[in-house]
């Protein structure tokens, strides 16, 4: 099964909105930790924002916020305020504490395009 | 400073060199990380070093040869590789292994196999 399923391949959002990437996550363990990274064509990949499986506040850096819905196993990302840069992919990823080797594992991306 | 730096950025060999890709972080970072990612496609995790001794082997071939000489470096040595090999190899650490923070990538290696 996978464990990181990010359902949206591609994203359009017009500058200046916000948006909201959806991932979803299947774990077992109780110690985990949730990111995204953003991944622009230079291929350089950049941490966004993380939140631990224990914390009871969303995460937020910036224009970013992560929506987590511990029940619902989701860890949706928010970029508010779009701009022309944040066109790129984004990742959504995992680390499992317990069983999973501490291992960070990826979804399949969501492409975001921003458009003027 | 939360800067992992790879070299080189870009990489041609043939399919009988021998060559390696650099990857160095001042951060005190003691799990460091080889990552494979083809076009469209997201990174695959290839090793894992966790105090500088390798903790993880995701079944790569050995034509694909890591090395960490000390906390700070970790290298990835290649020889015969295959055009299927052709891809960007990322670089990763993190705080620890034993810990569920955010790991940091480098900029990447493109390697292209001729």
């Amino acid at each position: 099964a996978q464990k990181i399923t990010q359902t949206q391949p591609g994203m359009f959002v017009q500058e200046k909105e916000a948006v909201t990437l959806d991932c979803t996550y299947d774990t077992s363990d109780q110690s985990y930790g949730l990111f995204w990274y953003k991944q622009p064509s230079s291929g350089e990949m950049i941490f966004l924002i993380y939140q631990g499986s224990y914390d009871e506040q969303n995460a937020t850096e910036g224009r970013y916020s992560l929506n987590f819905q511990k029940a619902r196993k989701s860890a949706n990302l928010v970029i508010s305020a779009s701009q022309l840069g944040d066109s790129a992919m984004y990742f959504c990823a995992m680390r499992e504490g317990d069983t999973g080797g501490f291992k960070t594992i990826f979804g399949a991306g969501t492409r975001l395009f921003v458009k003027a | 400073d939360t800067e992992v730096t790879q070299t080189p950025k870009h990489l041609v060999m043939g399919m009988t060199n021998k060559k390696s890709l650099k990857c160095e972080q001042h951060m005190g970072h003691r799990a460091m990380y080889w990552y494979k990612q083809k076009a469209k496609k997201p990174p695959e995790l290839m090793f894992v070093y966790s105090y500088e001794k390798l903790s993880i082997n995701e079944s790569v071939p050995s034509r694909f040869s890591p090395e960490c000489p000390n906390s700070s470096l970790l290298n990835l040595h290649l020889h015969a590789l295959q055009p299927e090999d052709s891809a960007l190899y990322l670089c990763a650490s993190s705080q620890g292994p034993e810990t569920t923070g955010e790991a940091f990538f480098g900029q990447g290696t493109r390697l292209t196999v001729v």
